[in-house]
């Protein structure tokens, strides 16, 4: 079945600097969503990209589409402790019908 | 208008125990995911549902779980005769329209232990 890896699977970052997740799907996909858990919490939906090649931007997060739609990264830019969580990539599978989640980024912010 | 409502939040069972943890989807959707989550884990897809149908259950364990999402009332994952390996925290999630084609919004988890 379609698997959707992440990495790296754990970062710790400075506050103040760049991170980046990357998503490799084994089959291409129709589109893709981040999500992101904090601590404790639930996932809670960032964005959907549907496009080859698609960048969308929120403020510091940037979000990337491959060209040939079977990965996908999140890059935040000058990072802060409200940014610490679990980020997860998703995307459908099993004929569209269910979202499959990546394995996950967890992201730690030192102040 | 409400968000998805998860029940109970917090369960303790005992090994050989029934579950039911209940899910209520925001109003307007008739489409329903469940999760598992183990501590430190990813997100583990086990069944999608709309109404009075089950659309994919792939993700499934065969024997000791089941689900539902009825004409009327919340959409129901049954876990019989548990197991300490059972202990995670389960999620549900809907969404308004069919398939993988839109935000999943989801609860805020049952979590459930196994003693």
């Amino acid at each position: 079945g379609q698997q959707v890896m992440q990495i790296p699977q754990y970062q710790h970052v400075q506050e103040g600097e760049d991170f980046t997740t990357y998503c490799n799907s084994s089959t291409t996909l129709s589109n893709i969503q981040w999500y992101k858990q904090r601590p404790g919490g639930h996932p809670v939906f960032l964005i959907q990209l549907v496009k080859s090649g698609e960048v969308k931007k929120q403020k510091r997060l940037t979000f990337q589409f491959g060209e040939a739609k079977k990965n996908s990264s999140l890059h935040i830019t000058a990072t802060q402790t409200t940014d610490v969580g679990t980020y997860f990539c998703a995307g459908p599978s099993g004929g569209y019908q269910k979202v499959t989640f990546g394995t996950g980024t967890k992201l730690q912010v030192i102040p | 208008n409400a968000g998805v409502m998860q029940n109970p939040r917090h369960l303790v069972r005992r090994r050989g125990q029934e579950a039911r943890l209940r899910c209520s989807p925001m109003k307007g959707h008739s489409h329903v995911y469940w999760y598992r989550q183990l501590p430190e884990e990813g997100l583990k897809f086990m069944v999608y549902l709309q109404k009075e149908n089950i659309i994919d259950e792939s993700g499934m364990p065969k024997e000791r779980f089941s689900a539902e999402f009825p004409k009327e009332g919340p959409s129901i994952l049954r876990i019989q005769q548990v197991v300490r390996g059972d202990s995670a925290a389960y999620f549900c999630a809907s969404s308004p329209r069919q398939g993988a084609d839109g935000e999943l919004f989801f609860g805020e988890g049952s979590r459930l232990t196994v003693l």
